[in-house]
């Protein structure tokens, strides 16, 4: 238990459909993020937040939005997803967004595109 | 830019034995930290070390070390008496102002 939960754990979802991923922590950081995690391949920054700013989109498609309403709660919005969007969703969270931190981890929400 | 490359895909190691997990990185920060996480079959990625560029004195916990070369930008996992448990994908990551850089990974299997 790293003190940051992820809902759903898994996600079976067509490419017509809309659905969010839910990241919360429970240690008091400022910074969150989402990484993309597919098979064979190293993990992907996708987004970063700073203080509830998004500090951070690495050319992400805007199929994926995220939100940050507050510092312990983080969204991904999915909508006319791909077949290849198909990974391993991992939350993070770390105590600030520009330091030298280390960053603790969810679950992760595993979503299949069909 | 910055670069993490892990050259072993996958370790076999008997139960008890000693395995060492390779790592270089290439950076042209001169603050940065690195770590070695863990990611069992749950998928849980979970801390194991870290170490400050800063300090030359290497990092160790419990039954894990680390053999931090920063001239040769190398950053290698050592996991003594290894157990079932520590089977897991490993993963080298670089981290500074806020962000991390992973290597592909090492899949460790610790064997009977």
């Amino acid at each position: 238990e790293t003190g940051v939960t992820q809902t759903p754990r898994h996600l079976v979802m067509g490419m017509t459909n809309k659905k969010s991923l839910k990241c919360e922590q429970h240690l008091g950081h400022n910074a969150m993020y989402w990484y993309k995690q597919s098979a064979k391949k190293p993990l992907e920054l996708m987004f970063v937040y700073s203080l509830e700013e998004r500090v951070e989109n690495n050319s992400v498609p805007s199929r994926f939005s995220p939100e940050c309403p507050n510092s312990s709660h983080l969204f991904l919005h999915l909508h006319t997803l791909q077949p290849e969007d198909s990974a391993l969703y991992l939350c993070a969270s770390s105590p600030e967004g520009q330091g030298f931190y280390e960053q603790y981890f969810g679950p992760g929400t595993r979503l299949t595109v069909t | 830019a910055q670069t993490v490359t892990q050259s072993q895909p996958e370790m076999s190691v008997q139960e008890a034995e000693t395995v060492t997990l390779s790592c270089t990185y290439d950076t042209s920060e001169n603050n940065y930290y690195l770590f070695w996480y863990k990611q069992p079959p749950s998928r849980q990625m979970i801390l194991v070390i870290r170490q400050e560029a800063y300090k030359q004195q290497n990092a160790t916990e419990n039954r894990f070390s680390v053999n931090f070369q920063k001239a040769a930008k190398s950053f290698s996992l050592k996991i003594s008496d290894s157990q079932l448990g520590d089977t897991a994908m490993y993963f080298c990551a670089l981290g500074s102002w806020g962000k991390l850089q992973f290597g592909a990974g090492t899949q460790v299997v610790v064997t009977p």
